[in-house]
């Protein structure tokens, strides 16, 4: 199973300023198979980023991932107010079974 | 517009059974493979299943393995998962979500709003 860490735990930004979240997983991660959620308190995910670099329909393109092979990165150039939330990342691209990092909190700071 | 919306969460004893639905609109649900992602209270995200769009492969996680099932009726646009012998453990609120690729388990691009299911005596 490939585990996913996510860093930091938190992270505490303005409005306006660049967010950088990192991804790192255990073992390569195949193809790049690796997708981005945001979550706000009580509401489902939201998907942002597939293949590790792509945006999914309707993200603003703020918003981006880079990354390969066992590191990972969702940037979020200029914050705005509707995107302190929870970030996931997740790994579909090995051993058919899915896991998700543990998640990064971005609080407005 | 894609509509996902689960059902049957409630509170049950350790032990006891509990069907989970999901109630799909909005696209061709016999096209697409179908996940259960669940969230324990407070805690992060964890997958715990998926079938294939057409109902052969089905995948689990293994604290689920031989406990849960997961199935589908294209015919009523449902998915189900059916769990048995349920613990504390499995306290948490249960989505169910889209996957987007045939080639099944992929990622997630809709999810529903979630049923909490409570394990406790």
């Amino acid at each position: 199973e490939i585990v996913l860490t996510q860093s930091p735990g938190t992270l505490s930004l303005s409005p306006g300023e660049r967010a950088t979240l990192s991804c790192r997983a255990s073992q390569s991660v195949s193809n790049n198979y690796l997708a981005w959620y945001q979550q706000k308190p009580g509401q489902a995910p939201r998907f942002l980023i597939y293949g590790a670099s792509s945006r999914a329909t309707g993200i603003p393109d703020r918003f981006s991932g880079s990354g390969s092979g066992t590191d990972f990165t969702l940037t979020i150039s200029r914050l705005e107010p509707e995107d302190f939330a929870v970030y996931y990342c997740q790994q579909y691209g090995t051993s058919r079974l899915i896991t998700f990092g543990q998640g990064t909190r971005l609080e407005i700071k | 517009q894609v509509q996902l919306v689960e059902s049957g969460g409630g509170v049950v004893q350790p032990g006891r059974s509990l069907r989970l639905s999901c109630a799909a609109s909005g696209f061709t649900f016999s096209s697409y493979p179908m996940h259960w992602v669940r969230q324990a209270p407070g805690k992060g995200l964890e997958w715990v299943a998926v079938i294939g769009y057409d109902g052969i492969i089905k995948l689990y996680t293994d604290s689920v393995k031989g406990r849960f099932t997961i199935s589908r009726d294209d015919s009523q646009n449902t998915l189900y998962l059916q769990m048995d012998s349920l613990r504390p453990e499995d306290t948490a609120l249960y989505y169910c979500a889209r996957d987007p690729l045939k080639g099944a388990p992929d990622y997630f691009d809709y999810w529903g709003q979630g049923t909490l299911v409570t394990v406790s005596s």
